[in-house]
């Protein structure tokens, strides 16, 4: 079946724009995370949505991040005012469980590459 | 808090050489520990994986084994492949955290 799907690939823009991220899960899967990778580093995480719960939300850097899922299903990061800082690869990733079995295996999309110039 | 520490990279190896890349970790309770692979201009994917104590997770010719008396969780391969390089990544995960934590990642460089 589809693999988890994320939008666009690449995205360059200018300082203080916001972008949008999408993000569209495996089918059925109820947990999605966003992390954000930067150059050389690990895994940042950003913020944890299950089910129709509350989003976790601790991750998030600043107010400038924010992000929804509509429907349990697809999300949108949105980055406000953009600086050179959030310069990195943003990843989303899927889990079929509820996500705290520590056996949960995350999917993982293939990133959007955000250049803010 | 829970953590994992990966060998710095980049590992720079000539092809069929034995490949190890360590991984050692702090947790509390029992952790599910993960390899996960990161292709050039890809995302991550599971490599691997053990949910207890002394299993060995396999795949593609890699494997580790769960070793909770020096909690690591080393990763090897008897013979890497130019197709081999790639950055890894260790990870664990908690029963009752639905936030996993990840290693800083090692690249891993197989020359012809």
């Amino acid at each position: 079946g589809a693999g988890v799907s994320q939008s666009p690939s690449n995205k360059v823009t200018e300082k203080g724009k916001d972008v949008e991220l999408r993000c569209d899960p495996i089918s059925g899967h109820t947990a999605l995370y966003w992390y954000r990778q930067s150059l050389g580093q690990g895994l940042e995480f950003l913020i944890y949505f299950q089910g129709n719960s509350a989003p976790d939300k601790s991750g998030l850097p600043s107010d400038r991040f924010s992000a929804e899922r509509t429907g349990g299903s697809v999300s949108t990061l949105t980055i406000q005012r953009t600086q050179q800082e959030d310069s990195a690869v943003y990843l989303c990733a899927s889990s079929s469980a509820s996500g705290t079995s520590g056996r949960d295996t995350q999917y993982f999309g293939p990133g959007t590459r955000l250049t803010v110039l | 808090g829970n953590s994992v520490t990966q060998m710095e990279g980049p590992v720079t190896l000539s092809e069929e050489a034995f490949l190890t890349i360590n991984c050692t970790y702090t947790a509390t309770g029992y952790p599910s520990l993960f390899w996960y692979v990161q292709y050039p201009g890809e995302g991550l994917q599971l490599l691997l994986k053990a949910t207890k104590a002394d299993d060995k997770g396999s795949n593609k010719g890699f494997e580790a084994t769960y070793r909770k008396e020096t909690t690591s969780f080393h990763l090897e391969k008897g013979s890497v492949q130019v197709s081999d390089s790639a950055v890894y990544f260790c990870a664990l995960k908690s029963g009752g955290s639905y936030i996993p934590t990840f290693g800083r990642g090692t690249s891993l460089i197989v020359h012809p």
